[in-house]
């Protein structure tokens, strides 16, 4: 079955700084994987997906993730932080054996301070 | 137009009515799922439909009835709902549940949700 891990609950950084937001995935086939962010009371906006090729995906509003596909992660990162990247942001994956489902993480709120 | 509508934005709704949750897309998706999100939570599967025809239902309550009239609608029927029914429901439709080289590359468009309380 298939499975993705996000392991801290909140992380905080500092406007401009670096920001990283981990997760691991388990599947039985090739992994499709995405990362989603919701504001409050909002539904999920799609930020970028890993399919094949490059290990390094870009996606929306300057954020990136790196597939690495020997520690079955899909950390998500950002070289520098705004204020306004404040959300939850949840990953996904759809296990290339199991068509339909897409399978999202726990969740890592994102703090952003001034 | 990349977008999935969702009607009403906020409901509220006794224990023995009777309400619909609709969703909308015109961006040609033939997938469409129903997700429950509680507060803090990851959104959790509901139901899939693939051209028009139900794929997936992970075990959801009877209480709880989809329907897709067409390729650009899908419904959530309710009856008699208990209060921890009470959620955010999304809707969200992808290009296909496989994409057009055969392998599943096609990333789910949500909508905003319908945030549902059952007194």
């Amino acid at each position: 079955a298939q499975s993705v891990a996000q392991p801290e609950d909140q992380v905080n950084v500092a406007e401009g700084n670096p920001l990283t937001v981990k997760c691991t995935y388990s599947v039985s086939g090739n992994p499709y994987l995405f990362w989603y962010v919701q504001y409050p009371n909002r539904g999920l906006q799609f930020l970028l997906k890993y399919i094949t090729g490059d290990n390094l995906v870009k996606g929306s509003y300057g954020f990136e993730a790196e597939f690495n596909k020997s520690q079955t992660s899909f950390h998500l990162k950002k070289p520098s932080a705004l204020v306004s990247d404040s959300a939850l942001y949840f990953c996904a994956v759809r296990d290339g054996s199991s068509a339909s489902k897409i399978i999202f993480g726990s969740g890592t709120r994102l703090s952003i301070r001034p | 137009d990349t977008e999935v509508t969702q009607t009403p934005k906020h409901l509220v709704m006794g224990m023995t009515n009777k309400k619909s949750l609709k969703c909308e897309q015109h961006m040609g998706h033939r997938a469409m799922y129903w997700y429950k999100q509680k507060a803090k939570k990851p959104p959790e599967l509901m139901f899939v439909y693939s051209y028009e025809k139900l794929s997936i239902n992970e075990s959801v309550p009877s209480r709880f009835s989809p329907e897709c009239p067409n390729s650009s609608l899908l419904n959530l029927h309710l009856h008699a709902l208990q209060p921890e029914d009470s959620a955010l429901y999304l809707c969200a439709s992808s290009q296909d549940l496989f994409g057009r080289d055969g392998a599943m590359n096609t990333e789910a468009f949500f909508g905003q949700g319908t945030r549902l309380t059952v007194v």
